[in-house]
């Protein structure tokens, strides 16, 4: 498979489960994103990994946990959500973070539902 | 602050036309801009960007952008439109403190037969 892969691509899950969304990436790419898509919204960048290392989290509350074991796989560990957490979720990954501005390229989404 | 605008929600077109979605910016320094479209239940895709050199830039499927410094404005272009460009379009800024996207809302171009 190549490019970015997400799974699942929809989740509906009720405010106390406990869910993870999947991100692999086949472009060996280093550095790897976390967006949240609503509807005419900008995207809202959540997290950043550059060579598995945490280096942005824009303020996003604790119900949402990211992890990177590797370059090539991110996970985003949902647990407690709120009804207004409903969105699209994407996944990133460009060559690197920082310098010359490389392009991010995207999974197709996790269309999350809280009920 | 570091800002994009796209001023448009909408752009309706006819097939055929030429086509242009709209997007300002405010950066301190140099601006890197993109263009992203997203079709239907797919992720972003990148199209074109600007760092430096020739202001008409060109991208994939056709479409081209000009960078105008003066009036900090980065405008998504097509000479002729087709039905199968329709979906939402993207412009970003870099920001220049952590090297991250800005981004816009998102414009709908919809071109009609």
């Amino acid at each position: 498979e190549t490019g970015v892969t997400q799974t699942p691509r929809h989740l509906v899950m009720g405010m106390t489960n406990k869910k993870s969304l999947k991100c692999e990436q086949h472009l060996g790419h280093n550095a790897m994103y976390w967006y949240k898509q609503s509807a005419k919204k900008p995207l809202e960048l959540m997290f950043v990994y550059n060579f598995k290392e945490q280096t942005e989290n824009n303020s996003v509350p604790s119900r949402f946990s990211p992890e990177c074991p590797n370059s090539s796989h991110l996970f985003l560990h949902l647990h407690t959500l709120q009804p207004e957490d409903s969105a699209l979720y994407l996944c990133a990954s460009s060559q690197a973070t920082t310098g010359v501005s490389y392009e991010q390229y995207f999974g197709p989404g996790t269309r999350l539902t809280v009920t | 602050a570091q800002s994009v605008a796209q001023p448009e929600d909408q752009v309706n077109v006819a097939e055929g036309n030429p086509l242009t979605v709209k997007c300002t910016y405010s950066v301190s320094g140099n601006p890197y801009l993109f263009w992203y479209v997203q079709y239907p239940n797919r992720g972003l895709q990148f199209l074109l960007k600007y760092i430096t050199g020739d202001n008409l830039v060109k991208g994939s499927y056709g479409f081209e952008a000009e960078f105008n410094k003066s009036q900090t404005s980065f405008h998504l272009k097509k000479p002729s439109a087709l039905v199968s460009d329709s979906a939402l379009y993207f412009c970003a800024v870099r920001d220049d403190s952590n090297y991250q996207l800005i981004w816009g809302a998102g414009t709908k171009l919809i071109i009609k037969p």
